[in-house]
């Protein structure tokens, strides 16, 4: 069965302080794609990342950087020198398949993010 | 710009009525469309994923007669919850994917008082 787990229910950090959020997965496949989201407080998802199992490289796109490691089923995010504007849910999703009717993402519960100034 | 639109982004309706969702992909044809449901300070969770030209495929325990999709052409869903209930109040959220990634709509939020 897949399942993403993300065990930071809530995180307050200060601003400009660096920040990681967690995001374990399980997944039988061999191969998956492993996704981020910003939640802001109007709802609407905001796509960070994309990584298919393949692509153990890690990235980093400004002040975002992300780490995954195949060996512990971890994909992890993390903010550097953070700011007020990166307040919002986090959500980790892993989808075992691209395209058709296996494409939906199964998403962890979510991680909320308040920086304080 | 937004690649899938979703709308209304809220809505309020009345115990016993219903409401339609419409979930549009904008710049490409989405055979297959998802529906997702939020309830406040929890994950999203698959209610069911649409067809086009086909029936709907319904996650374990939502009702399918309550939550109405229909996917008549290859870039529009629509979700209708059909008479309404206090306990249907959520964050409702379509999603359609390219070979690339998973696009989201702005969610609609509906109330039924």
């Amino acid at each position: 069965a897949q399942k993403v787990t993300q065990a930071q229910t809530e995180i307050s950090v200060v601003e400009k302080e660096d920040v990681t959020l967690d995001c374990v997965y399980e997944t039988r496949d061999t191969t998956y794609y492993l996704f981020w989201y910003k939640q802001p407080p109007s709802g609407e998802l905001v796509f960070l990342i994309r990584r298919n199992s393949f692509d153990e490289q890690n990235e980093i796109s400004g002040r975002y950087s992300w780490n995954f490691q195949k060996s512990t089923s971890s994909f992890n995010f993390t903010i550097t020198a953070s700011q007020v504007v990166d307040s919002a849910v986090y959500f980790c999703a892993l989808s075992e398949a691209f395209g058709g009717s296996q494409g939906n993402l199964i998403f962890g519960k979510g991680t909320k993010l308040s920086v304080k100034p | 710009g937004a690649v899938v639109s979703q709308h209304p982004s809220r809505v309020i309706c009345k115990s016993g009525t219903s409401v339609k969702i419409e979930c549009r992909s904008l710049d490409f044809q989405a055979t297959t469309m998802f529906w997702y449901r939020q309830f406040p300070k929890q994950s999203l969770m698959l209610m069911a994923t649409s067809n086009e030209g086909s029936k709907a495929t319904y996650e374990q325990g939502v009702e399918k007669d309550k939550f109405l999709i229909n996917h008549a052409s290859l870039t529009l869903s629509t979700l209708t919850v059909t008479s309404a209930h206090p306990e249907d109040s959520s964050f409702y959220i379509c999603s359609a994917r390219d070979w690339s990634q998973a696009f989201f709509g702005q969610g609609t939020r509906l109330t039924v008082v």
